[in-house]
């Protein structure tokens, strides 16, 4: 079972920035597909992004695209999401999840961390 | 436009059986979704992968009182002789080409 833990989240002011990073707890980490989704406060689950196993590919919800970068470094076993011109409606927990191998379905999930946008 | 549509709550007391819906777009009749459970202050589970036939896999230590299955655009999860702690938020969601969809979710209580 791969163990995964958010670090990072807090107060930012709109038009800040801030980097998200999950630690996972195996070495098998290389072979995930690796994916953030956020939850805003009372709200439902929304995809933000995902990237390959090798760090190559890697795709973006329309909300986020262009402001946020997703990467990882296989090495340390850690999944990042660079956040950038952060707006209040990118507030939310945002939870890092692994995917199976065909790239469906978020088998794995972390406890998330909060990262909250306002003045 | 690829869209999971879930009503966003439900009820069944203690001990009984619920069957929750996830309904997709038209024009996707063939696609598989996987269900996920959240519980109150905590991150998200997966439950399962439910394919158009009814097949599904289960994910890790999940009992079987959850089981899913298909009906034309209708996917269900059923859950059988309901506990306390199965009282939280069930998702589904789909995955098209470069996109992963989540319905709106639905909030159970058990009674």
């Amino acid at each position: 079972e791969v163990q995964l833990l958010e670090s990072g989240g807090g107060l930012v002011q709109p038009g800040g920035s801030l980097r998200l990073s999950c630690a996972a707890s195996e070495s098998t980490f290389t072979n995930h597909v690796m994916s953030w989704v956020r939850q805003a406060p009372g709200k439902g689950l929304e995809w933000v992004s995902l990237i390959s196993s090798g760090g190559a590919d890697t795709y973006y919800a329309d909300s986020v695209r262009g402001r946020f970068t997703i990467s990882r470094d296989n090495s340390k076993n850690t999944l990042y999401l660079q956040m950038n011109s952060l707006r209040a409606e990118d507030t939310a927990v945002y939870y890092c999840a692994s995917l199976g191998p065909t790239w469906e379905t978020f088998n794995y999930w972390g406890q998330g961390t909060l990262v909250t946008v306002s003045s | 436009q690829l869209v999971l549509t879930q009503s966003p709550s439900a009820s069944a007391s203690l001990g009984a059986s619920v069957k929750l819906t996830c309904t997709l777009s038209s024009g996707h009749s063939t696609y598989a979704i996987a269900w996920h459970q959240q519980q109150p202050e905590k991150g998200p589970r997966f439950l399962m992968k439910l394919n158009t036939d009814g097949r599904h896999t289960k994910g890790d230590g999940i009992p079987d009182r959850f089981s899913g299955s298909s009906s034309g655009t209708e996917r269900y999860l059923t859950i059988s002789s309901l506990q306390s702690e199965d009282e939280a938020d069930y998702y589904c969601q789909t995955w098209g080409t470069d996109i992963w969809v989540f319905g709106g979710g639905t909030k159970l209580t058990v009674l």
